[in-house]
């Protein structure tokens, strides 16, 4: 059984460029919520999906965006880059019923030069 | 909102010796509890949780945890470390909303 995929594990941008981190959830698993983990820090939530639409969103500025997928996949966007969003960036999924209980994925660590 | 405070930032510990990690909550309403282990360069793994019923929950590796609802707390305990369970570990908490609140997380060093 496959858990929580992402990619890529590794990324470096400029300051400015935008950015695309994909997420495969765990088999059977219809919700997918993101979050943002700067180093030294626990993790902040960013936003949930569910039915290929934003249910929940945290603190974030608009320059995070989200979208699933049909398959129930997702992915997360980053645009106008800042230092400040170097971190680490976890995806998470779960069953609609028991959203409370999610799963991570190793994440993708997020380099902003 | 809910929010969470860890009360340690770093514990060391003998291995075979127990170690205890504590954890306040706040919130208004009821809450669902969560303790996850992060290990170096990776992602977050679920060591157990509290959802209702028995205030005494066992996760794996021989972790446990209690909650006290008076005094808004889910301490993590085990009873024996091993080496490796040097890791940084997360106090987290929801409840309807299912956006996870985390703690600052506690770094556990366990030493030979």
């Amino acid at each position: 059984d496959a858990g929580v995929t992402q990619s890529p594990t590794h990324l470096i941008k400029t300051r400015g460029q935008q950015v695309t981190l994909r997420c495969s959830p765990k088999s059977g698993h219809d919700t997918v919520s993101w979050y943002q983990q700067a180093l030294g820090q626990g993790p902040q939530f960013i936003f949930q999906y569910y039915e290929e639409e934003e249910r929940q969103r945290g603190n974030f500025p608009d320059r995070f965006s989200g979208h699933q997928f049909p398959n129930y996949s997702s992915e997360l966007n980053v645009n106008a880059l800042w230092l400040g969003d170097s971190a680490l960036y976890l995806c998470a999924s779960s069953f609609r019923s028991r959203a409370y209980e999610q799963y991570f994925g190793p994440g993708t660590r997020l380099t902003v030069t | 909102a809910q929010s969470v405070t860890q009360l340690d930032s770093q514990v060391p510990v003998f291995e075979e010796a127990p170690v205890e990690l504590r954890c306040n909550y706040s919130s208004s309403v009821s809450v669902y509890l969560f303790w996850y282990v992060q290990y170096p360069n990776q992602g977050l793994q679920l060591l157990l949780k509290y959802l209702s019923g028995s205030t005494l929950v066992k996760g794996i590796n021989g972790f446990e945890a209690e909650f006290n609802k008076s005094q808004t707390s889910f301490h993590l305990r085990k009873p024996s470390v091993h080496i490796s369970d040097t890791a940084e570990y997360f106090c987290a908490v929801t409840s309807n909303d299912y956006k996870l609140s985390f703690g600052a997380g506690t770094t556990v060093t366990v030493r030979a």
